[in-house]
């Protein structure tokens, strides 16, 4: 039972332009919300997160949106950069309860 | 070192075969995590150990034994294990167990099992 899914495997988008990563979760207990990126080769590293009591959090080129009525979170990438073509993971907590998405793999084109 | 790493970075082993895999974190965390991927899945968790308990096992066959002999040090022991454990294992450490808490992983595992 998927918990969170990421159902874009894969995204393309042009330099410079916006990168949209879409996540969808199904417990309502869930209260926190991150985002990881994995390079090849290597783990997953921590991007981003916010709380549910917010539905916006901004650092730098990311953003990530949450809208709690819909059970979902995007990540904005702007602009995006060659450099962030990775595999991104959605994870949703509650408690000590973490659970992942799949992950999306994003390529940024020159 | 610094951060998560993992020994060895591959490994090809037969059904019959007993391996381990070792985690080690320099991070000062008292959280520690065990992590399968398997293409195109989730992650799955495994094992969750905090301050050298056990404090979660989700329902992982008996083929996986795991041991946290200190804060610093996580093994899984493999034993007979089928083609279909075949996947990338992760090891992972936070300051708690907390889902707030950001989880540090290493570089991996790939396991493949004929």
């Amino acid at each position: 039972d998927q918990q969170v899914k990421q159902n874009s495997p894969s995204l393309s988008v042009q330099e410079g332009r916006i990168s949209i990563l879409n996540c969808d979760y199904t417990n309502s207990m869930f209260d926190y919300f991150l985002w990881y990126k994995k390079y090849p080769a290597e783990g997953p590293t921590f991007l981003i997160s916010i709380s549910s009591i917010k539905d916006k959090n901004e650092d730098g080129r990311f953003t990530v949106f949450l809208n709690k009525s819909a059970k979902h979170l995007s990540l904005h990438i702007v602009p995006s950069q060659p450099g962030d073509s990775a595999v991104y993971f959605c994870a949703a907590s509650g408690g000590n309860d973490m659970r992942f998405g799949a992950g999306t793999r994003l390529t940024v084109k020159p | 070192e610094t951060g998560v790493t993992q020994t060895p970075r591959h490994l090809v082993m037969g059904m019959t075969n007993k391996k381990s895999l070792k985690c080690e974190q320099h991070l000062g965390h008292n959280a520690m995590y065990w992590y399968k991927q398997s293409a195109k899945k989730p992650l799955e968790l495994m094992f969750v150990y905090s301050l050298e308990e056990r404090v979660e096992n989700n329902s992982v066959p008996s083929r996986f034994s795991p041991e946290c002999p200190n804060s610093s040090h996580l093994f899984l022991h493999l034993h007979t294990l089928q083609p279909e454990d075949s996947a990338l294992y992760l090891c992972a450490s936070s300051r708690t167990t907390s889902g707030r808490a950001e989880q540090f992983f290493g570089p991996g595992t790939r396991l493949t099992v004929l």
